[in-house]
């Protein structure tokens, strides 16, 4: 069976310091990948999906990039954080498309 | 009109009753279907999918699709106090991205 993981699960960090979270799959070979954001009360933000290794589409002009190092690895990263990047970040990861998307257990990054 | 609606709640119930929960899409073009649940402070959890109109059941949850009428609903029987969570429904675009409704959050009351 499958499984996602993610860490950290919790991460406390000051404005302008850099940030990396990383994203792994088992179980399962060329997953799409996604990274979503939920800020506190709010819906689900898509920032970044990736269909292939090196293959990065980006949704939301940002401080914040992502890379797919390896097949089943997804990393998010930001040089500087901001306030607003305070929030729950997700993995997800699906086979075809779209579509029957899976989350990781989630990372919550707060920015102080 | 946004791409995905749904009451944000909160929904309150009874123990024992039958919760029901919609979501209305705007793309007529829409195919598939996504009901995922969110306990507070935890991932979204994919509970069910639906492709086609009519009823799909999965235990005691109950997927529901109209077409015609852009709407697509969950039902909950013999809801338990476990079943408090937010429901998230996702339905992908025609830029084939997954659009998820801002949720509905169930309370149901022992």
């Amino acid at each position: 069976s499958q499984t996602i993981h993610q860490w950290p699960a919790t991460l406390v960090q000051p404005v302008g310091s850099p940030l990396s979270l990383e994203c792994t799959v088992e179980g399962t070979s060329n997953p799409n990948l996604y990274w979503y954001r939920q800020a506190a009360g709010r819906g689900l933000q898509l920032l970044f999906y990736s269909v292939g290794i090196g293959q990065i589409s980006s949704e939301v002009p940002q401080n914040l990039s992502a890379s797919r190092p390896q097949d089943r690895q997804f990393i998010l990263s930001s040089k500087k954080l901001l306030l607003s990047d305070s929030g729950f970040y997700l993995c997800a990861w699906s086979l075809w498309g779209p579509y029957e998307q899976y989350f990781g257990p989630g990372t919550r990054l707060t920015v102080t | 009109q946004k791409e995905v609606e749904q009451n944000s709640g909160p929904l309150s119930v009874p123990e024992g009753a039958i919760a029901s929960l919609n979501c209305t899409y705007s793309d007529r073009g829409s195919q598939s279907f996504f009901w995922y649940r969110q306990y507070s402070g935890k991932s979204p959890e994919l509970i069910m999918f639906i492709y086609s109109n009519g009823d799909k059941e999965d235990g005691r949850f109950t997927a529901q699709l109209n077409k015609a009428s852009q709407y697509v609903s969950l039902l909950i029987r013999d809801s338990q106090p476990s079943d408090s969570a937010t429901y998230l429904c996702a339905v992908p675009n025609q830029g084939g991205k997954l659009i998820f409704g801002q949720g509905t959050e169930l309370s149901v009351k022992p």
